[in-house]
């Protein structure tokens, strides 16, 4: 298995512009996790996904964040409009139950700079 | 709310060294604990996981131990090594899903 992929590594964009960060789980993990990583704040949990439904988006920072998964293989992250300060390393992990045992895999993350 | 801190914030220590590295959560109610381990640009990887109901595990040269009561976790690294050189993260997993501290960044001088 070619593990948690993420796409694009590395994003940069102005302020004030839509972001689109990609996300694809491993096959045959049915949770799937966002986080954000900053040297101030650590590795926070945006959101998370069981069986393609959002369970908890209560880290989302803002309404200019969204997340969907429109299928067991593929999610996405949306930031719009961006700002300097969403700047940070997005993780996306996948396991294959939400509170269990089993332990998460992680994406190797998109590292996005608003200038 | 769940809080996760990892004491020291950053170690170096010379090659062949034994260490040991900490960790510290707020709420005893947990179901798992775990230990990654992160590369410079890279990912998390995950190195040892914890139930509630163990005390310890142990993979090669890495030992975890969980004292629940005492809400502590500690990383034991035997004879380290250069490529052992990275940042390790504590998390906790309770009613919700992983709580990270900030890491303890290694250093291991050959």
């Amino acid at each position: 298995d070619a593990g948690v992929i993420q796409s694009p590594r590395h994003e940069v964009t102005e302020m004030g512009q839509e972001v689109t960060l990609r996300c694809k789980p491993i096959s045959g993990h049915n949770s799937l996790f966002w986080y954000r990583q900053t040297m101030m704040r650590g590795l926070e949990l945006l959101i998370y996904f069981n069986n393609n439904v959002p369970i908890d988006d209560s880290g989302m920072p803002e309404d200019r964040f969204s997340a969907k998964m429109p299928n067991a293989s593929f999610s996405t992250l949306k930031i719009q409009p961006s700002e300097p300060r969403d700047s940070a390393v997005y993780f996306c992990a996948s396991s294959l139950k939400v509170v269990s045992s089993d332990t998460q895999y992680f994406g190797p993350g998109t590292r996005l700079t608003v200038l | 709310k769940q809080e996760v801190t990892q004491i020291p914030a950053a170690l170096s220590v010379p090659e062949g060294e034994n260490l040991v590295l900490n960790c510290s959560f707020t709420d005893s109610a947990i179901y798992n604990l775990q230990w990654f381990r992160q590369d410079p640009g890279k990912g998390l990887t995950s190195l040892l996981l914890i139930q509630s109901s163990q005390r310890e595990q142990t993979s090669g040269r890495l030992n975890a131990s969980l004292d629940k009561s005492s809400g502590r976790s500690t990383l034991y690294i035997a004879a380290s090594q250069p490529g052992d050189s990275a940042t390790y993260l504590c998390a906790v997993r309770g009613n919700t899903p992983l709580v990270f501290g900030k890491g303890t960044r290694l250093s291991v001088i050959a």
